[in-house]
């Protein structure tokens, strides 16, 4: 089992600063990796896939970057409906996602 | 429009059985994975088991292999997660989502809603 691990839990970004996630993989997984945004009361959303490809009609301030074993998703510029909860999973082998890290408002 | 529709709740007792639905619209059914995923309160998300409906080929989690069984209709466009014997522990939401395979194994590019499942006494 590949475990994934994101840091930090909880991420407290004033709006229109840029916020950096960060999810490790325990073993290397190429470019194998989705980012989702999970709104309260929402179900899942796919944000980026392939590590830094972003999923249709998701705004150019997200991006995705990393291979092998690291990898960050940044928001440029946060707007208020962007404080919610990320996500990240890999599909290297059977799919596992990390804990989460929590986006709030500074 | 593209979508999955999951009813919003189911609440049963312990020892009850119980199957939930996915049915796809908008898009070819028989032409991509459905897979569940489930979110304890307050917790993240699990892979839980994913099948083709095209073939019905379908492959679950260790974690979950034998505690759940995932199946699908397609002449109806629907994919379900039922169990047996339902326990307090299985209280959670329940999502569907689509999966797109790279290679061998999947991203998810739709979600349902979820349903959420209450197991009490």
């Amino acid at each position: 089992e590949i475990v994934m691990t994101q840091s930090p839990a909880t991420l407290s970004v004033s709006p229109g600063e840029r916020a950096t996630l960060s999810c490790r993989a325990s073993q290397d997984i190429s470019s194998n990796l989705a980012w989702y945004q999970q709104k309260p009361g929402q179900a899942p959303r796919l944000l980026i896939y392939g590590a830094s490809t972003r999923a249709t009609g998701i705004p150019a301030r997200f991006s995705g970057s990393g291979s092998g074993t690291e990898f960050t998703l940044t928001i440029s510029s946060l707007q208020s409906e962007d404080f919610s909860v990320y996500y990240c999973q890999q599909y290297s082998h059977w799919p596992s996602f990390g804990q989460g890290t929590r986006l709030q408002i500074k | 429009e593209v979508q999955l529709v999951q009813p919003g709740a189911e609440v049963k007792k312990p020892g009850e059985s119980l199957k939930i639905s996915c049915k796809g619209s908008g898009y070819s059914f028989t032409k991509y994975w459905i897979a569940w995923v489930r979110q304890m309160p307050g917790k993240g998300l699990e892979w839980m088991g994913i099948i083709y409906p095209g073939d019905s080929d379908k492959r679950y989690s260790p974690s979950f292999q034998g505690q759940v069984t995932i199946s699908a209709d397609k002449s109806i466009s629907t994919a379900y997660l039922q169990w047996s014997s339902l326990k307090a522990s299985d209280t959670a939401m329940y999502y569907c989502a689509r999966g797109v395979v790279t290679d061998i194994y999947w991203h998810f590019d739709l979600w349902g809603r979820g349903t959420l499942v209450t197991v009490s006494s």
